[in-house]
């Protein structure tokens, strides 16, 4: 298996629910990402990491809680979230910095009833 | 304020007709310039990217990009479009250690 996996594709959870997304990559980059895609909105960067180390926190409400086990394992842990939140989640991956082109999952469509 | 702007939120293109879609950045030193493509259901794909040198850069599925310094732009262009093209398209720009994107450009494609 190659490039990067997210899972699960698709939730749907209410909002008092605890939920987990999970990204796997298996390119070796040391950096990893999670976005927020909403409709009519650009990609929002909410979190990255750096050799497991938090490097950048984009204002993201305290109910998103990342973990990052390694450099190849990245988790958004989910709780009390509201219908704003619903959106496409993407997580991504790169060798860092600037340069380095990042390479995207195919998302976790999350839905908060 | 720093910004990546993709002016056309849709184009239309007939299938076989060429494409051009614009992408402006405005930050004072150049820097590394990206296009995605993200289908529906799916994350971004890398189409190219540009570091320095030849102004003109090839990428995968017939794409290229135009890095203008004077115009602060990097254009993507497809000589002849194909149905597979409908999509939403992504300008980025690599600055500090992140990427900035653009709000996108989404593709329709006519028969």
């Amino acid at each position: 298996e190659t490039g990067v996996t997210q899972t699960p594709r698709h939730l749907v959870m209410g909002m008092t629910n605890k939920k987990s997304l999970k990204c796997e990559q298996h390119l070796g980059h040391n950096a990893m990402y999670w976005y927020k895609q909403s409709a009519k909105k650009p990609l929002e960067l909410m979190f990255v990491y750096n050799f497991k180390e938090q490097t950048e926190n984009n204002s993201v409400p305290s109910r998103f809680s990342p973990e990052c086990p390694n450099s190849s394992h990245l988790f958004l842990h989910l709780h009390t979230l509201q219908p704003e939140d619903s959106a496409l989640y993407l997580c991504a991956s790169s060798q860092g910095g600037a340069s380095q082109p990042q390479h995207f999952g195919d998302g976790t469509r999350l839905s908060i009833l | 304020a720093q910004s990546v702007t993709q002016p056309d939120i849709h184009i239309t293109v007939s299938e076989g007709a060429s494409l051009e879609l614009r992408c402006n950045y405005s930050y004072g030193a150049t820097p590394y310039l990206f296009w995605y493509v993200q289908s529906p259901g799916q994350g971004l794909q890398l189409l190219l990217k540009y570091f320095s040198g030849d102004t003109l850069v090839q990428g995968i599925k017939g794409f290229e990009a135009e890095f203008k310094r004077s115009q602060s732009s990097f254009n993507l262009r497809k000589p002849s479009v194909h149905w597979s093209d409908a999509a939403e398209y992504f300008c980025a720009v690599g600055l500090d250690q992140n990427f900035v994107f653009g709000p996108g450009t989404r593709l329709s494609v006519l028969p």
